[in-house]
């Protein structure tokens, strides 16, 4: 079964400085793995995703993830937070094994920038 | 958000109404999904159709009923609903159902409350 973490319901940091919100994942074959982000009142947006080559991988509005396979992790980070950036952030999964399983989403993690 | 809508935006209903939701999507995808968000928890999903047919119900009680007649529009059929079932409902669509997955595209969801 296919599985994703993310550890905190809240991350608070300063405009400015970096911002790291973490996810980790359990599958059973390779992993494909997305972050969405939800602000107030609207859908998820899809912000990037890994599914092979490079494990650092660049998305949306200066954000970036590195998947790092030995620590089963996917952790999404931005070198300078904007006060815009405060919104809810999704982390998902798919097992990249055999048939077509849905993609499992995380709880979410509420990120506030302060300035 | 123009890429996928959805009607109404806030739907309050008694527990003995029927009322249906509806999603459509200008993308151009074949695959479409209906989610539940409900505070706190990981989002969940209902059901997938895939070309119009039905790939996913997610042990979904039969109080919702989807129903797909093309592929760019989506359906949920609510009826007898229960207070638990107060949420926001999310559709979304991606290109197909493939083993290397597409990102999801969501709409702005529909906030139902059940009295």
């Amino acid at each position: 079964a296919q599985s994703v973490a993310q550890p905190e319901d809240q991350v608070n940091v300063a405009e400015g400085n970096p911002l790291t919100v973490k996810c980790t994942y359990s599958v059973s074959g390779n992993p494909y793995l997305f972050w969405y982000v939800q602000y107030p009142n609207r859908g998820l947006q899809f912000l990037l995703k890994y599914i092979t080559g490079d494990n650092l991988v660049k998305g949306s509005y200066g954000f970036e993830a590195e998947f790092n396979k030995s620590q089963t992790s996917f952790h999404l980070k931005k070198p300078s937070a904007l006060v815009s950036d405060s919104a809810l952030y999704f982390c998902a999964v798919r097992d990249g094994g055999p048939g077509n399983t849905p993609l499992v989403f995380g709880k979410g993690t509420r990120l506030s920038v302060i300035a | 958000e123009t890429g996928v809508t959805q009607t109404p935006r806030h739907l309050v209903m008694g527990m003995t109404n029927k009322k249906s939701l509806k999603c459509e999507q200008h993308l151009g995808h074949n695959a479409m999904y209906w989610y539940k968000q409900s505070a706190k928890k990981p989002l969940e999903l209902m059901f997938v159709y895939n070309f119009k047919e039905q790939t996913e119900n997610n042990s979904v009680p039969s109080r919702f009923s989807p129903e797909c007649p093309n592929s760019s529009h989506l359906f949920l059929h609510l009826h007898t609903l229960q207070p638990e079932d107060s949420a926001l409902y999310l559709c979304a669509s991606s290109q197909d159902l493939q083993e290397t997955p597409y990102e999801q595209y969501f709409g702005p969801g529909t906030r139902l409350t059940v009295t």
